[in-house]
């Protein structure tokens, strides 16, 4: 079965330091996807990023940055030069794909970023 | 374009009551989900629908829970005798066609508190 772990309950930084929330997924799947969500104060997810098991290229979107590992099942998100309004709960999950043809998300029980000024 | 909408953002209700939760996808996504979400945990898979039909719903906990889509776009999530462990955020979310690789794009919830 599908597992996401994010093992950082908590985070707790400056404004303007980089930050790193890590996720390590499990799954026995060969072709999967992963993505980011952040869900701020008001409560909806925002999707971040998706990214499929064969593109192991790092990303870089502004100030926020992926780093997928197949060969140890991670992928990192890291925020650069942190904002207050980077202050959310960020949510790593992994599609599970069903014989029924249904493929929702395992989400991780979230890490919660708070940046303080 | 407008995203996922849900109604009501909050709903407070007594223990025993029913409950109906309002979703409405993204124009034109055939796939609709309906996850839930407890207190400091992420969200978790109740049912989903392809057009009209329930494909699949394994992730309903009891037959209390009950949802539907009758023509394709809106659903509902109908919930009987609620009772207090029901009480969380209910997230819709929609894709394009369904498939692994679609983007799942979520609305802003509803608040379920029971009594």
């Amino acid at each position: 079965a599908q597992k996401v772990t994010q093992a950082q309950t908590e985070i707790s930084v400056v404004e303007k330091e980089d930050v790193t929330l890590d996720c390590v997924y499990e799954t026995r799947d060969t072709t999967y996807y992963l993505f980011w969500y952040k869900q701020p104060p008001s409560g909806e997810l925002v999707f971040l990023i998706r990214r499929n098991s064969f593109d192991e290229q790092n990303e870089i979107s502004g100030r926020y940055s992926w780093n997928f590992q197949k060969s140890t099942s991670s992928f990192n998100f890291t925020i650069t030069a942190s904002q207050v309004v980077d202050s959310a709960v960020y949510f790593c999950a992994l599609s599970d794909p069903k014989n029924s043809g249904n493929t929702p998300l395992v989400f991780g029980k979230g890490t919660r970023l708070s940046v303080i000024a | 374009g407008a995203g996922v909408s849900q109604t009501p953002s909050n709903k407070v209700t007594e223990k025993g009551k029913y409950v109906e939760l309002r979703c409405d996808p993204i124009s034109g996504h055939t796939a609709l989900y309906w996850y839930r979400q407890s207190l400091g945990q992420g969200p978790e898979f109740l049912i989903y629908f392809q057009g009209t039909g329930a494909a699949d719903d394994s992730g309903l906990p009891n037959d209390r829970f009950f949802a539907v889509r009758p023509e394709g776009s809106v659903s509902t999530l109908k919930i009987q005798r609620t009772e207090r462990g029901d009480s969380a955020v209910y997230l819709c979310a929609s894709s394009l066609t369904g498939r692994e690789s679609d983007t799942q794009y979520f609305g802003p919830g509803t608040r379920l508190t029971v009594l």
